[in-house]
């Protein structure tokens, strides 16, 4: 079936350097790619997210690069902060028919001060 | 806007009892899911529906079961608990239009089965 997978697990940065986080998706009818921060005991909120017609997206100190050939997308951190530190989840979606999202492993952020 | 609302926000259930997670969005999306997240990991869908009266399977359905009698309401049933369904339960809704892709996420229900 569909699957998303996500590294790092788990990944610590110095305040101020920046993080990068990595997915693949199989499904090649993915068109949509979310990128949701979770905090402890909170739900996942969207931080930035990126159709398949676009390769770059960037929003102040997040960026998302999407290679759609190879089925990989990243997010990208710049500038970290401690407020920063949280889980962050990738996902993917169709943009038709079942508008199923299939959501990788999480990856948990420390960013250190 | 209220956004999503789930309830309740904890419960502990003993196995074999049954129960119903409540879910109300009051921003007039179409489609709704229901997520688990065990501990450490990601989100896997439950169920899901399109519209009023239309719900379908998604990664993990076993033992769950929903209906959608309106666009505002999407409860999760629970039959039978098994300490497998130990779990967070997210429920989130996003709109119809074509265009528009983000799903909203409820607070979450955090349920023990023991």
């Amino acid at each position: 079936g569909e699957n998303v997978e996500q590294h790092p697990s788990t990944l610590s940065v110095q305040e101020g350097d920046s993080a990068v986080i990595k997915c693949t998706y199989s499904d090649s009818a993915s068109n949509y790619f979310p990128w949701y921060k979770q905090e402890l005991g909170k739900r996942p909120q969207l931080i930035i997210d990126i159709r398949s017609n676009v390769g770059e997206k960037k929003d102040q100190r997040i960026a998302v690069t999407l290679n759609k050939t190879a089925k990989h997308f990243s997010l990208h951190i710049t500038e970290t902060q401690p407020e920063d530190s949280a889980v962050y989840f990738c996902a993917a979606a169709p943009t038709s028919g079942t508008y199923k999202y299939i959501f990788g492993t999480g990856t948990r952020l420390k960013v250190l001060a | 806007n209220a956004g999503v609302t789930q309830t309740p926000k904890f419960r502990i259930l003993k196995i074999g009892q049954s129960m119903t997670l409540q879910c109300t969005q009051d921003m007039n999306h179409n489609y709704m899911y229901w997520y688990r997240q065990d501990p450490g990991m990601g989100l896997k869908l439950i169920y899901y529906s399109v519209g009023a009266g239309i719900t379908d399977k998604g990664e993990v359905p076993n033992g769950y079961n929903v209906s959608r009698s309106t666009t505002e309401d999407f409860p999760l049933r629970l039959e039978l608990a098994a300490p497998s369904q130990t779990s967070v339960y997210f429920c989130a809704s996003r709109e119809g239009h074509p265009s528009s892709y983000e799903q909203y996420f409820g607070p979450g229900t955090r349920l023990t089965v023991t």
